[in-house]
């Protein structure tokens, strides 16, 4: 079946870290651009990252101010999401998804059920 | 590069529902609609501007032109009450993806 799953979402303290995994099957992982997405309550879906294919490129939220880190395992068909000092809104269901072609065309085509990320003292 | 939807959009069943979704020349862009249920994942409804993916009805369709690209919903169904989302991507140098806040369908 070709599905994402995703995993590590939990309760954490402002300031405190987390990393997030997507484990991807039934296609070939490797040829595709990865995203994490994510879902706040107030403020509907946001774009998180970006990763090509091979890993050597990848592209942030400007909102994001250097604390996420995407990276991913073609060999183990994984894509991840560090979170580094976190906030309060930074809690939000974390998707990820698949890009369908690497130019814009096509759209995200392959979403995870996501894993929620907590952000509270 | 800024989306606006409204936030939320009523019909009644066996209607027509519009979505619209606004920016700055989106008309020159790509957009890609999705609908997210409840505890569900988000999914593609319509992609490219117009073209639907296996799965989606006839029903839904989109199009884009000038400052507004729209979702449109005919003979609306109770199962079509969702989120709905508009997407770009930002083919400057940044390349980056941008969504729009969200419309929310209510079937009356």
């Amino acid at each position: 079946e070709v599905q994402l799953v995703e995993s590590g979402g939990d309760f954490v303290q402002p300031g405190g870290s987390l990393r997030l995994s997507c484990a991807a099957s039934g296609f070939t992982f490797s040829d595709f651009w990865m995203h994490w997405v994510r879902l706040t309550a107030g403020q509907g879906l946001e774009w998180v990252s970006r990763i090509n294919t091979d890993g050597s490129d990848t592209i942030y939220a400007d909102s994001l101010e250097g604390r996420f880190t995407i990276s991913r395992d073609n060999s183990k068909n994984s894509l991840s999401l560090q979170m580094n000092s976190l906030r309060g809104d930074d809690t939000a269901v974390y998707y990820c998804a698949r890009q369908a072609h690497t130019s814009g065309y096509g759209g995200f085509d392959l979403w995870g059920r996501g894993t929620l990320v907590s952000v509270s003292s | 590069y800024v989306l606006t939807q409204p936030p939320s959009v009523s019909v009644a069943p066996g209607q027509t529902a519009t979505i619209p979704c606004g920016g700055n020349n989106i008309g020159s862009k790509i957009v890609h609609w999705y609908q997210r249920k409840p505890g569900q994942a988000p999914v593609l409804v319509v992609y490219d501007d117009k073209d639907r993916p296996s799965g989606t009805p006839e029903r839904i369709s989109g199009s884009n032109s000038g400052n507004t690209a729209t979702l449109t919903i005919s003979r609306v169904e109770a199962g079509d009450e969702a989120d709905y989302f508009c997407q770009v991507w930002d083919n400057n140098s940044d390349h980056k993806w941008e969504f729009g806040g969200g419309t929310k369908l209510t079937v009356l």
